[in-house]
């Protein structure tokens, strides 16, 4: 079945590098494309970006300067660094497959930007 | 960006009624329209894609409907367990979604 799931540091210092990394199941990198999401404790939703199926990537103009989005489709991951955080980078964050709407989701990960 | 703007913000209502939830995009984004639940502590869920498309497993009491710069999500019978948040989200350019649209007990 399909899976998604989100890994990475909990805590993250102001001024630093967020890693996380998005292991997927049940279906082909190479044929669908996983986007990160992320949501502020009790906000709303905020598309941050994308890798598609065949290797491009599309992201947040707001985020564009700090995000970089990559894959490694031997090991069935997605990977997202975001530089330069700061406390309001605090929330959680999900990967989620989608051509068009967002089908499946992963678990999300909290990340919490604090010294 | 495509702004999408959802009203209402938030929506009490009575078990078994219908309810109507609006979505309005900043620019025509044909049918690349998709509605999503949220309950706390929880991932969103797709409820409905392409404006009216059903998805699998989701209870036939929810229904979407627009085209262009106009949705609706509806929800025939609404059920204590349909207290949620709901987002529509666009795919015509890159994704954006709405603020979101509570619905709590009256």
């Amino acid at each position: 079945q399909v899976q998604l799931k989100e890994s990475g540091p909990g805590l993250v210092q102001p001024s630093q590098t967020l890693s996380l990394t998005c292991t997927v199941s049940g279906f082909s990198l190479t044929s669908y494309n996983v986007h990160w999401v992320r949501q502020p404790p009790g906000k709303g939703l905020e598309w941050m970006g994308r890798m598609r199926y065949n290797g491009d990537t599309s992201y947040n103009s707001a985020l564009k300067s700090r995000l970089s989005i990559s894959r490694d489709t031997s090991k069935n991951q997605v990977f997202l660094k975001m530089n330069s955080l700061q406390t309001d980078d605090t929330g959680t964050y999900y990967c989620t497959r989608g051509l068009g709407a967002f089908d499946y989701w992963g678990q999300g990960v909290m990340v919490t930007v604090s010294s | 960006d495509v702004v999408l703007t959802q009203s209402p913000a938030t929506l009490s209502v009575t078990p078994g009624e219908r309810i109507s939830l609006s979505c309005r995009a900043s620019e025509s984004v044909d049918t690349y329209l998709h509605w999503y639940q949220q309950k706390p502590n929880e991932s969103p869920r797709l409820l409905i894609k392409y404006a009216s498309q059903s998805i699998s497993g989701i209870p036939s009491r929810f229904s979407g409907s627009g085209s262009g710069t106009d949705f609706t999500l509806s929800i025939n019978g609404v059920e204590l367990e349909d207290l949620s948040i709901y987002y529509c989200q666009q795919g015509n350019s890159l994704p954006t979604f709405g603020a979101g649209t509570k619905l709590e007990l009256k």
